[in-house]
Parts: C-alpha cells; structure tokens; sequence
C-alpha cells in the first residue's frame, strides 16, 4: 500500500541554519504531495503542496520540490528561525482520492 | 478566512461516559475526517465522511461512532469513553483529493 517515509527526529538547529527534512514516499500513479506544519497545542496546518513531477511547492520562505525519479519530496529552508520550531508531517493523496497518507512527522527545534 | 472549529480544546471526562466531539467547517466541503494523535504513533484515521449521513471507517473505529446529519457537521462519539481514549482529536476537512484543512484539536483527558 502507500506510505510516507520521514527523517526521524528530533532535528534541533541553531537560527539561521539551512533546514532539510527527507521525504520519500511509496504510490502507485501520480499523488499529489503535501507538507503539513503543526506548531506547539495546535492542529496541522497546510504548509505547501505539489501535484505534478518537477512542481516545485513554496511558502513562508519553505520549499519542497516533487520528484518522481526518487520518489522523495525533500522541505527545505535557507534560514530557519526559532519561531519555525514545530513537527513537520509529509503526506500524499491521489488525485480524487479521500484519504490522505500522513507520515510519521519529524520534530524540530530552532536555538536562539 | 475559512475555518474549521472544535467545540472545545481540553476536555475531562470519566471512564464510562458517553462523549461527543463536535467539529464545525464553514468551507462547504464535501469531506471530513477524524484523526486521534498519540506521540510515537503519528496520525490515525478513526472515520471520514464524504458525503452527509455518509461514513467510512479509517483504521482504528473500535469504540467510536461518527454522526453526520449536516455537511457542515461531523461528530465524534465516544459510547462508553476509556482511559486508553485518552488522547489528542484532530478534525479536517477538504475537497476531494486536495489538501485538508484542520481545527485546532481537542486534548480529551478521560479519568
């Protein structure tokens, strides 16, 4: 069936650092991928997404590009800041589909 | 700015009661999904719905049941709440194959 595959963590930088947090997923066809962010007591929060090979998906200075040769959907950062100190979860859904497959999430802390 | 809201945020309650988990979108989704979140097992899907008085179970249904009388409304119930449903409810919504939104979670604690 189809999964998500996260780095583990905690991943803990200090500010200003380069963030990456490794995505890889298992799909038949062609999902659409997602990076979900969930801050401290709160819900998730839709953070990018891509829907086709090469999309590249960006946001509050985040970016992820979907690539279907390694089937990974890797977030990345040039300079984090403490306020981004959260749990990242990569996902996938098929296009139509009703189910989202979440991954495990991957913790990260952000030093002052 | 679209929302989805849960009627509460922490909830105790006692083993053996009967619980309700309320969960309110304003989007006019089609879909919606309860999730419990436990540390170290990630995101579990309970139920999902994709149309009114239409349910599904996910992957972990045991214990709970699900009321959808309006596509605005999807509620969570527990029928006889235990401790081991201690845990963190997150509710979603979406369009079909698109990416959810959440609400904020609701923290239930049952003693």
């Amino acid at each position: 069936g189809d999964s998500v595959t996260q780095m583990e963590g905690p991943v803990t930088l200090s500010e200003e650092a380069f963030l990456t947090i490794n995505c890889t997923y298992t799909a038949t066809g062609y999902p659409s991928l997602f990076w979900y962010v969930q801050y401290p007591g709160e819900g998730l929060q839709l953070l990018l997404k891509a829907t086709k090979a090469d999309d590249k998906g960006s946001n509050k200075g985040f970016e992820a590009t979907y690539r279907k040769e390694t089937t990974s959907f890797h977030l990345e950062k040039g300079s984090v800041q403490v306020s981004d100190s959260a749990v990242y979860f990569c996902a996938l859904i098929h296009t139509g589909g009703f189910k989202t497959i979440f991954g495990a999430g991957t913790r990260l802390f952000v030093k002052a | 700015d679209v929302k989805v809201t849960q009627s509460s945020r922490y909830l105790v309650k006692r083993t053996g009661e009967k619980v309700f988990l309320e969960c309110v979108q304003d989007m006019d989704h089609e879909n919606m999904f309860w999730y419990r979140q436990d540390p170290g097992l990630g995101l579990r899907l309970i139920y999902f719905s994709y149309d009114v008085k239409m349910k599904e179970k996910g992957d972990i249904p045991e214990g709970y049941s699900v009321s959808r009388e309006k596509k605005e409304r999807f509620s969570l119930i527990l029928e006889s709440a235990s401790t081991n449903q201690t845990s963190m409810y997150l509710c979603a919504s979406t369009l079909k194959g698109y990416g959810y939104t959440f609400g904020s979670g609701t923290r239930l604690t049952v003693v």
